[in-house]
């Protein structure tokens, strides 16, 4: 089935960086899109920014411009986001969600599990 | 930007009906997806383009849009529907994809 799968929970120090990675499978990975959406501790739903599966475009939110890159491996249908300079107020549940292909427009069909980072020193 | 604004909460007897606002400027125009999220998990999306629902979304979910409101409706009410609903639409002045602040639905 149609599926993505993320990777495990992280603790990082303050300053450090983190990479996040979203496994797509049950689907042509380059017709369709990445989003990445933040929720902090019992907080809403925050959209960080969309990379395309068919030609890498990425598209950030501003509040993130300069500390995210988002990339694909298309070899093992598979999304990055590494996010840079973490602060303890980034500690939060970050997902990948399906989005179209050409930008992040239209719902969000398929997400993720999740995956945990936790910054503190 | 473009602001959703949601009521924090709903509360609503099992059987009943839930009715959950999503308002926002010249709504009308824009396509409103809703996303479930129950306690601990991802994200589920239940309606998308305003009143479509996916494969496996029961009929009993349901949405509308007009003038600036949207609205999910969800009939007959079971305890397992007990979870955050967000609203989401594409901001066209700022070409970002927008959320709601969300909406816990609480089945008494």
């Amino acid at each position: 089935q149609v599926q993505l799968l993320q990777s495990a929970a992280e603790v990082k120090k303050p300053g450090a960086s983190v990479k996040v990675s979203c496994k797509a499978s049950g689907y042509t990975f380059n017709s369709y899109g990445i989003s990445w959406v933040r929720q902090a501790p019992g907080q809403g739903l925050e959209w960080m920014g969309w990379i395309s599966g068919y030609n890498d475009n990425t598209d950030y939110a501003q509040k993130f411009q300069g500390r995210v890159t988002m990339t694909t491996d298309t070899s093992t249908s598979t999304a990055y986001m590494e996010l840079r300079s973490l602060r303890s107020d980034d500690t939060a549940v970050f997902f990948c969600a399906r989005a179209l292909a050409v930008a992040a427009i239209g719902a969000f069909d398929i997400w993720g599990q999740g995956t945990l980072v936790i910054v503190s020193s | 930007s473009y602001v959703l604004t949601q009521p924090p909460s709903v509360s609503v007897a099992p059987g009943q009906t839930a009715r959950i606002t999503c308002g926002g400027n010249n709504f009308g125009s824009k396509n409103v997806h809703w996303y479930q999220q129950r306690p601990g998990q991802a994200p589920v999306l239940v309606v998308y383009d305003d009143s479509d629902r996916p494969s496996g979304i029961p009929e009993r979910f349901s949405g509308s849009n007009s003038g600036n409101t949207a609205t999910l409706t969800i009939n007959r009410v079971e305890a397992g529907d007990e979870a955050d609903y967000y609203c989401q639409i594409w901001d066209s002045s700022s070409d970002r994809p927008v959320f709601g602040g969300g909406t816990k639905l609480t089945v008494l």
